[in-house]
């Protein structure tokens, strides 16, 4: 079974301008979360989606949004990028349930200049 | 809310020795508790989880973690370290009743074993 695709794995962006960064789960797996790390603040919960609908958010500025499809693949927006958001986005998938493991994607670079 | 600690940032061993990386957590309610490990240039792979039941659990690569209740800990071991378990290890929590999706995590312990 394939694993957790992200695409670009790297991106180089200049401040004010946005990215989309896409997620591809496992086959089968609903639910699609994402993450920031970064070497100060760890990995910060971004949102979660699960069929469609957004489940859960973490404390970011409306900047960050999200949506997913209904083949499950999810993608993430950032606009008006500051240079604070360069980082590795990482892409969650799981199945339903909270007794479960996440599988994580490659991660995408960002860098913002 | 609930909180994970991970009291060292690095932990050093002798390849053939036993390993320790610690972890504390802080929850309302039982926790659902995981390990994942990062290597350089990937994504978190799955280690081991504790749901319920016995304490200690065994997981992937020969690690396991050992549940404590009252100390409210779930420390990740290996009776012997290898060079190739050298990476970053992150211990992470989740709550029932609340949205699957989210787990907070720890700020990670980067493990070094040299030969």
């Amino acid at each position: 079974k394939a694993g957790v695709t992200q695409t670009p794995r790297y991106l180089i962006k200049t401040r004010g301008q946005q990215v989309t960064l896409s997620c591809s789960p496992i086959s089968g797996h609903r639910s699609v979360s994402w993450y920031q790390q970064t070497p100060g603040q760890g990995l910060q919960f971004l949102f979660e989606y699960f069929s469609e609908t957004q489940r859960n958010k973490g404390n970011f500025p409306g900047r960050f949004s999200g949506r997913q499809f209904s083949n499950s693949r999810s993608e993430m927006n950032v606009s008006t990028l500051e240079l604070g958001d360069s980082a590795l986005y990482l892409c969650a998938s799981s199945q339903e349930g909270v007794l479960v493991e996440q599988y994580f994607g490659p991660g995408t670079r960002l860098t913002v200049t | 809310a609930q909180s994970v600690a991970q009291p060292e940032d690095q932990v050093n061993v002798a390849e053939g020795n036993p390993l320790t990386v610690k972890c504390t957590y802080s929850v309302s309610g039982n926790p659902y508790l995981f390990w994942y490990v990062q290597y350089p240039n990937r994504g978190l792979q799955f280690l081991l989880k504790y749901i319920t039941g016995d304490n200690l659990v065994k997981g992937s690569y020969g690690f396991e973690a050992e549940f404590n209740k009252s100390q409210t800990s779930f420390h990740l071991k290996k009776p012997s370290a290898l060079v190739s378990d050298s990476a970053l290890y992150f211990c992470a929590v989740r709550v029932p009743n609340t949205n699957a999706g989210k787990s907070t995590f720890g700020d990670g312990t980067t493990l070094t074993v040299k030969p």
